[in-house]
């Protein structure tokens, strides 16, 4: 069974400043892995994905994650942080066979960031 | 491109009146098809998630059903309404071939009175 861990349910950073969102996994296959933000009252939307093709992926809005299988780690990371980056951070995996039940993403519990003007 | 829409965005119902959320793709065929709820402060619960026309497999025994009468449409239903309903109903599509990256569409907050 596969899992995910967002340590950290709420995470503070000034603005300019480094953002780092932790999240681990757990999976019996090699994954499928993506971050997800959600503003307030509303859908999620995909930050990025990490799919084999390069172990650091840049995602939109000046993000990006980098995958370690040693560590089964996909931290969120971005060099500067900005006010609209304020919102709700959802990891999540998915193991790569695809087939009849096995179409779901496991989800963490989210991190919410703030930023600090 | 794909779109997803669901509606209605907003929704206040009585304790025990039925519920009946629609959600609907646009712009690809064969999607797979999810409903979650997000309680105030939590994270994603999922309900119901559907491979296919009258295919619905349900992820947590409660008081909602789901149906999928058409290729792109994905409903979620009551008969009673109870307090514990009340949240953030999010539908999703995602690829019957692919990464298993999900879409999300914007949502239904319901509020059960």
């Amino acid at each position: 069974a596969q899992s995910v861990t967002q340590l950290g349910s709420h995470v503070s950073v000034s603005e300019g400043a480094l953002v780092l969102l932790r999240c681990n996994y757990s999976s019996s296959v090699p994954p499928y892995l993506f971050w997800y933000v959600q503003y307030p009252n509303q859908g999620l939307q995909l930050l990025l994905k990490y799919t084999s093709a390069a172990t650091l992926v840049k995602g939109i809005n000046g993000f990006e994650a980098e995958f370690k299988k040693s560590e089964t780690s996909f931290h969120l990371t971005k060099p500067s942080a900005h006010m609209s980056d304020a919102a709700e951070y959802f990891c999540a995996v998915s193991d790569r066979i695809s087939n009849f039940g096995n179409e779901k993403l496991t989800f963490g519990t989210g991190t919410r960031l703030t930023i600090i003007p | 491109s794909q779109t997803i829409h669901q509606w209605p965005a907003t929704l206040v119902q009585p304790v025990g009146s039925p519920l009946s959320l629609e959600c609907t793709v646009e712009g690809t065929s064969n999607p797979n098809l999810y409903w979650y709820r997000q309680a105030a402060g939590r994270g994603l619960q999922l309900l119901f998630y559907s491979v296919g026309i009258g295919q619905i497999s349900s992820e947590v025994p409660q008081n909602l059903s789901a149906s999928r009468p058409q290729d792109r449409q994905f409903i979620l239903s009551s008969k009673k309404l109870l307090l514990s309903d009340s949240g953030f109903y999010l539908c999703a599509w995602s690829r019957l071939a692919g990464y298993n990256e999900q879409f999300f569409g914007p949502g239904t907050r319901l509020t059960v009175l």
